[in-house]
């Protein structure tokens, strides 16, 4: 079965540089969700989209931006980059809000 | 969403059914409780979820008591592949809510030879 594609999975970017990562939802799913995981620590809910407008929005810093797009995969842009967020960035997407949610194999972020 | 405690960490022996209790004394009823597990860096995992009836599939089973309090994952027959973290997360079924899910410390089960 198709599963959640990330890209790239691996990643590594200097201070103050920007990153963009994407996400590509399993055929037929609607919604989809950013997580982020930092190092020894339990993911955290970022952003989430339906149907290309955003619906739920969490802990995400003001230098991240996101968005959907028509063929339903997302990208987070995160800008600015600085050493604590290196971390592990998860997309997870579902047939429809509330549904169970699947994750994709997540991408390795590094600032350095 | 509700609050869920889980116990740190369990050992299982290979072989043995691994039985993972979760606390969520404060869940609604409208609130299903969902596992999810992680190994090692991965993508979390989904296993199981259950609103009010107990769940089985072919990964686990999922135990809900009658007061919908407190909840028990079963892996039956458990391999050295389970050892992971496994989260047991309560999320809203409905209302303005789109489904985040908000992962607690989860339990590090892990399975010896």
């Amino acid at each position: 079965a198709a599963g959640v594609i990330q890209s790239p999975r691996h990643l590594i970017k200097e201070k103050r540089e920007t990153a963009t990562l994407k996400c590509y939802p399993i055929p037929r799913h609607d919604t989809v969700y950013w997580y982020q995981q930092g190092p020894g620590q339990d993911p955290q809910f970022l952003i989430s989209f339906y149907e290309k407008m955003q619906s739920d929005k969490g802990s995400i810093p003001d230098r991240f931006s996101a968005q959907q797009f028509s063929d339903y995969h997302s990208e987070l842009n995160m800008s600015s980059l600085e050493l604590g967020d290196s971390a592990l960035y998860f997309c997870a997407s579902s047939p429809a809000p509330r549904e169970t949610q699947y994750f994709g194999p997540g991408t390795r972020l590094l600032v350095l | 969403d509700a609050k869920t405690t889980q116990p740190p960490s369990m050992d299982c022996a290979e072989g043995r059914a691994a039985n993972l209790p979760c606390n969520h004394s404060t869940i609604s009823g409208n609130e299903y409780v969902y596992w999810y597990r992680q190994i090692h860096s991965q993508g979390p995992q989904y296993i199981i979820h259950g609103l009010k009836n107990n769940e089985t599939n072919e990964m686990a089973s999922l135990i809900i008591t009658e007061d919908r309090k407190s909840s028990t994952l079963i892996l039956p027959h458990a391999t050295l592949r389970d050892t992971a973290v496994y989260y047991c997360i309560v999320r809203v079924a409905g209302g303005t809510s789109y489904g985040k899910l908000t992962f607690g410390q989860g339990t590090i089960l892990t399975v010896h030879p």
